[in-house]
């Protein structure tokens, strides 16, 4: 158990509906992390943001978006979804705040479905 | 950019031999950290080792060892004397800021 929490775990929705991913860091980290994992392929980096302020941006569509709260929990969001964006969708966090080589340590993952 | 390379998709090896998953990467950065991380069946991400590029000595966990070859950008993981629970796709990782993944190598433990 690596005390990241992702819910839910799995979501079955259809195309152009949003939904929302949420993620809880574990106790004392300060940076989320989120990527997505296609069918069969490598973790492509999302965001990254830290102690709410967003840090770093990768390939993330502009249908998604994402926050960090207070409490520093984060939520993804993805919107107007299509086929493709079925995927497994991680959630990591660390305690530095990025270009350090702390560990990331991943959650679960929420594996969505798009049909 | 910085890409990461995992040339081989798919390695078997027989249980208690030894193996060696490949991963080179391109950056012109100096200070960055590489990773290897396991994901079993579960889909569950696990870091297997680490290596700080400003440090020369190989890095070893039990079983798990790196070839860290930086100036051919190179950061091999060699497996010994394989279990059946090392079966499971292998992510390289390099990091300078943002976590960059290769395309994995799924490993095959024969008994």
């Amino acid at each position: 158990d690596s005390g990241v929490t992702q819910t839910p775990k799995h979501l079955i929705t259809a195309t152009g509906q949003r939904v929302t991913l949420r993620c809880s860091p574990r106790s004392g980290d300060l940076s989320v992390y989120w990527y997505q994992q296609s069918l069969d392929q490598g973790l492509q980096f999302l965001i990254q943001y830290y102690n709410g302020e967003e840090r770093a941006k990768g390939n993330i569509l502009e249908r998604f978006s994402a926050q960090q709260f207070p409490d520093l929990h984060s939520e993804l969001n993805l919107s107007s979804l299509e086929l493709g964006d079925s995927a497994l969708y991680f959630c990591a966090s660390s305690a530095d705040s990025g270009g350090a080589g702390r560990e990331q340590f991943f959650g679960p993952g929420t594996r969505l479905t798009v049909l | 950019a910085q890409t990461v390379t995992q040339s081989q998709p798919e390695m078997s090896v027989q249980e208690a031999e030894t193996v060696t998953l490949s991963c080179t990467y391109d950056t012109s950065e100096s200070d960055y950290y590489l990773f290897w991380y396991k994901q079993p069946p579960s889909r569950q991400m696990i870091l297997v080792i680490r290596q700080e590029a400003y440090k020369q000595q190989n890095a070893t966990e039990n079983r798990f060892s790196v070839n860290f070859q930086k100036a051919a950008k190179s950061f091999s993981l060699k497996i010994s004397d394989s279990q059946l629970g090392d079966a499971a796709m292998y992510f390289c990782a390099y990091r300078h800021n943002d976590m960059r993944f290769g395309a994995g190598t799924r490993l095959t433990v024969k008994p």
